[in-house]
């Protein structure tokens, strides 16, 4: 099956700067590559998302870049701000039914 | 509220009791996912629906856990006889589950405790 490996497991920045988070995948299949933000307590939400036929794409202050030679995508998150602190989960889909693989998680916090 | 709706948000139980949540999909979604998210770790899958039909199951859901989506609409998970390492989030999702059309949004959650 489906392996996702994410990085880091913590990410501390300051207010303004910028962060980044790398993930990897063994399905040379997968196509489809979300991001997810979920806060403590709260649903996963779907921040972003990229096709295997485009190699960046970008929304307002975050992009995603995928590298399908290596096998890697990674967030991209310009100008943090405090309410960007959360959990980052990388994800890629497999199957039929394209069920969602996890990585395990980036908490991402921002200081003031 | 349009979004995937799930209830009980959060539920207790004593071991040995059974618990049925439920899910509510985005209304024109006919696919539905349920998941299972312990603390620090990500949402791991469990089964999925395409429309009434159960089409996978992980081989996480033991014979104690038993999904159904009858109308093709709503979806119910039970777990039977819980024991306390069902203790988790559960979480349900729903995609369009048209060709090419991969984005599942998430529900709140059932937050599961066993004692």
């Amino acid at each position: 099956g489906e392996n996702v490996e994410q990085h880091p497991s913590t990410l501390s920045v300051q207010e303004g700067d910028s962060a980044v988070i790398k993930c990897t995948y063994s399905d040379s299949a997968s196509n489809y590559f979300p991001w997810y933000k979920q806060e403590l307590g709260k649903r996963p939400q779907l921040i972003i998302d990229i096709r295997s036929n485009v190699g960046e794409k970008k929304d307002q202050r975050i992009a995603v870049t995928l590298n399908k030679t290596a096998k890697h995508f990674s967030l991209h998150i310009t100008e943090t701000q405090p309410e960007d602190s959360a959990v980052y989960f990388c994800a890629s889909p497999t199957g039929g039914g394209n069920k969602l693989t996890f990585g395990t998680g980036t908490q991402l916090k921002v200081e003031l | 509220d349009t979004g995937v709706s799930q209830n009980p948000r959060h539920k207790i139980t004593k071991r040995g009791q059974n618990v049925t949540f439920r899910c509510d999909p985005i209304s024109e979604h006919n696919r539905l996912y349920w998941y299972r998210q312990t603390l620090g770790q990500g949402p791991e899958f469990l089964t999925y629906f395409q429309n009434e039909a159960q089409l996978e199951k992980s081989r996480l859901l033991s014979d104690r856990f038993s999904a159904e989506r009858p109308k093709g609409s709503f979806s119910t998970l039970e777990i039977q006889r819980t024991e306390q390492g069902d203790s988790a989030m559960y979480l349900c999702a729903s995609t369009l589950g048209a060709s090419g059309n991969y984005e599942q949004y998430f529900g709140p959650g059932t937050r599961l405790t066993v004692t």
